[in-house]
């Protein structure tokens, strides 16, 4: 079974540019989260996607923002890019996001803003 | 709200050297994860633990979940290189489909 990917995995751009990440999550998983991880803020729950629908999700501004697909598939978007968005943007990806279930993680997309 | 805080940040330990890391809730969990992150890489789920009091072992890893289901450890003994990362507990603070992890606790061994 393939694992949860992500594409792509280095970005670079520059302050007020918009950025779409995607993450494919393991066959037969309907859950998917996404989170931002920083040096000085750890692992930060942005939201998560279960059937389509945006099911939680976390304190980040409105400029974050993620769709699901059918096929459960996932992206995210950040648009008006700032210097402090510029972090590693990990997707995970769970049967269907029951609290006993474990998270499945992509290698991430590591993103620079400029 | 629920707050989890996970020390220490940082150890630094000399191989064969044993090591602990604590998650510490003001509230009740409902079960904790613990998961592992290399460097360079993404976070990898060790373990979960959902009842009170409960001790599972990995090898040289012990993992125990307190009576009150507040706290969480996770013991390694006699690291080896292999073992440096970054290990997170992490939880579930409602029903469903959020998980949130704690700041994580670096482990550097030295050979």
């Amino acid at each position: 079974k393939a694992g949860v990917t992500q594409t792509p995995r280095y970005l670079i751009k520059t302050r007020g540019q918009q950025v779409t990440l995607s993450c494919s999550p393991i066959s037969g998983h309907r859950s998917v989260s996404w989170y931002q991880q920083t040096p000085g803020q750890g692992l930060q729950f942005l939201f998560e996607y279960f059937s389509e629908t945006q099911r939680n999700k976390g304190n980040f501004p409105g400029r974050f923002s993620g769709r699901q697909f059918s096929n459960s598939r996932s992206e995210m978007n950040v648009s008006t890019l700032e210097l402090g968005d510029s972090a590693l943007y990990l997707c995970a990806s769970s049967l269907s996001g029951e609290t006993n279930e474990k998270l499945f993680f992509g290698s991430g997309t590591q993103l620079s803003v400029l | 709200g629920q707050q989890v805080m996970q020390i220490p940040q940082y150890q630094h330990v000399q191989e064969g050297e044993d090591f602990t890391t604590y998650c510490n809730s003001s509230t009740t969990l409902s079960n904790i994860q613990w998961y592992k992150q290399r460097p360079g890489g993404h976070p990898v789920f060790l373990i979960q633990l959902v009842k009170s009091g409960e001790v599972k072992k990995q090898k040289r890893l012990t993992f125990q979940f307190g009576e009150a289901k507040k706290n969480s450890s996770l013991h390694i003994t006699a690291t080896q290189t292999t073992d440096v990362g970054t290990y997170f507990c992490a939880y579930p603070p409602g029903n469903t489909g959020k998980l949130i992890f704690g700041q994580g606790t670096t482990l550097q061994v030295k050979p």
